[in-house]
């Protein structure tokens, strides 16, 4: 079975110093992961995906993030946050064996300080 | 490329009444998703349809919770009679494949409030 979990529910940090939302899955087969923001009263929208190409993956914004099967994680970075990125986000896991689904994980609230 | 489309985008009505929320996805994308989305919670998915089949329903209270997408491109979710638990975000996302690959795409959600 597939799941996803975010490892902190609030993460604060100060504008412009770099920002890390973690996030580890679990998977039995060859996973596809992605990073969806929602900003206040707004829909999710696509940050980044990886579906089994390159390891580090860019995104919009200025975040990335990489995939490390060893750790089984998909950690969110970026090197200086701005007041913009304020928001939710969530990390998703989907399979393309077995069952077909995207796995939410229960959402990482960003915090940004003036 | 026009997004995800969703009416309403808010609705307030009374426990027991029924509500109907609508969903277009993105022209081309076969595979339809419904969310419900509880304040301070990630989404939950309600059920996904791969053209006019339901792939998974597995999370949809069906004594109350019904859907359709019978032409295979929009799609209608329906709750009768409402709780006041059903208060939450309805989100509508689309994408080409079943998973992985480009990723879904959503809409900008319908906010039920029921009272």
């Amino acid at each position: 079975a597939q799941s996803v979990t975010q490892l902190d529910s609030h993460v604060s940090v100060s504008e412009g110093t770099p920002v890390l939302l973690r996030c580890n899955y679990s998977s039995s087969y060859s996973p596809s992961l992605f990073w969806y923001v929602q900003h206040p009263n707004k829909g999710l929208q696509l940050l980044l995906k990886y579906t089994s190409a390159a390891t580090l993956v860019k995104g919009i914004n200025g975040f990335e993030a990489e995939f490390k099967k060893s750790e089984t994680s998909f950690h969110l970075t970026k090197p200086s946050a701005h007041m913009s990125d304020a928001a939710e986000y969530f990390c998703v896991v989907s399979t393309t064996s077995g069952t077909y689904k995207y796995i939410f994980g229960t959402g990482t609230r960003l915090k940004v300080l003036a | 490329e026009a997004g995800v489309a969703q009416s309403p985008r808010y609705k307030i009505i009374e426990k027991r009444q029924s509500v109907a929320f609508w969903c277009n996805p993105i022209s081309g994308h076969a595979t339809l998703y419904w969310y419900q989305q509880i304040l301070g919670q990630g989404p939950k998915l309600l059920i996904q349809f791969q053209n006019n089949g339901v792939v998974d329903d597995s999370q949809l209270p069906k004594d109350r919770f019904s859907a359709e997408r019978l032409k295979g491109v929009d799609s209608t979710l329906k709750i009768q009679p409402a709780k006041l638990e059903d208060s939450a975000v309805y989100l509508c996302a689309s994408s080409l494949e079943l998973a992985g690959g480009p990723g879904q795409f959503f809409g900008p959600g319908t906010r039920l409030t029921v009272l």
